[in-house]
């Protein structure tokens, strides 16, 4: 079965350096995985995600992830934090080789940004 | 940009009462789903819906629950007799028929308390 694990519940860093937000899937098949980030009272928003086409996945607001199929790993990360990225990240993996498959979704990591 | 949208953004219930949670999704995508967060948990997937019939549900969605799409815009979710355990948020998404990448596109929520 497919399965994503956020391995930090909290993540706090300094505004300016860098955010490390940590995922590890499982998967019997070239997984299909999504970052979503969730501010709060707000709904779910898409980050990024991986077709394939390239490891490295950039996406919105500077975020970026790297597929590492040797690690079944799909860490998401940042040069430099912001105020703005204070909010609670999703590492997501889709549920099956269909289209419309469910998705399912990691316990999140709570993103803090220290001034 | 077109977006999906929810209503009510939050409903308050008794115990035991029915309630019925609309959205509406993107206009040109075919695939439907309802997911839930109960406060301080994780987002699970509750059902997903493609052309006018039940894809797949979770183990959460028993027979208290049912889907529609009662016209050619509106997806809704009932719940027939709620329970105190029934809080949470309710997100909708929905997501295009353009393959296994393609992401779901949630709407802002609602949150439904049951006293």
């Amino acid at each position: 079965a497919q399965s994503v694990t956020q391995l930090d519940s909290h993540v706090s860093v300094s505004e300016g350096t860098p955010v490390l937000l940590r995922c590890n899937y499982s998967s019997s098949y070239s997984p299909s995985l999504f970052w979503y980030v969730q501010h709060p009272n707000k709904g779910l928003q898409l980050l990024l995600k991986y077709t394939s086409a390239a490891t490295l996945v950039k996406g919105i607001n500077g975020f970026e992830a790297e597929f590492k199929k040797s690690e079944t790993s799909f860490h998401l990360t940042k040069p430099s934090a912001h105020m703005s990225d204070a909010a609670e990240y999703f590492c997501v993996v889709r549920g099956s080789y269909s289209s419309a498959s469910k998705i399912i979704f990691g316990s999140g990591t709570r993103l803090s940004i220290r001034p | 940009e077109p977006e999906v949208t929810q209503t009510p953004s939050h409903q308050v219930t008794q115990m035991g009462q029915e309630v019925i949670l609309r959205c509406v999704p993107i206009s040109n995508h075919l695939y439907f789903y309802w997911y839930r967060q109960i406060l301080g948990q994780k987002v699970e997937f509750l059902v997903s819906f493609y052309n006018n019939e039940i894809s797949e549900k979770s183990e959460i969605f028993d027979d208290q629950f049912s889907v529609e799409r009662p016209d050619g815009s509106n997806f809704t979710l009932k719940i027939r007799s709620t329970k105190l355990e029934d809080s949470a948020m309710y997100f909708c998404a929905s997501s295009e028929p353009s393959g296994i990448y393609n992401e779901q596109f949630f709407g802002p929520g609602t949150r439904l308390t049951v006293l």
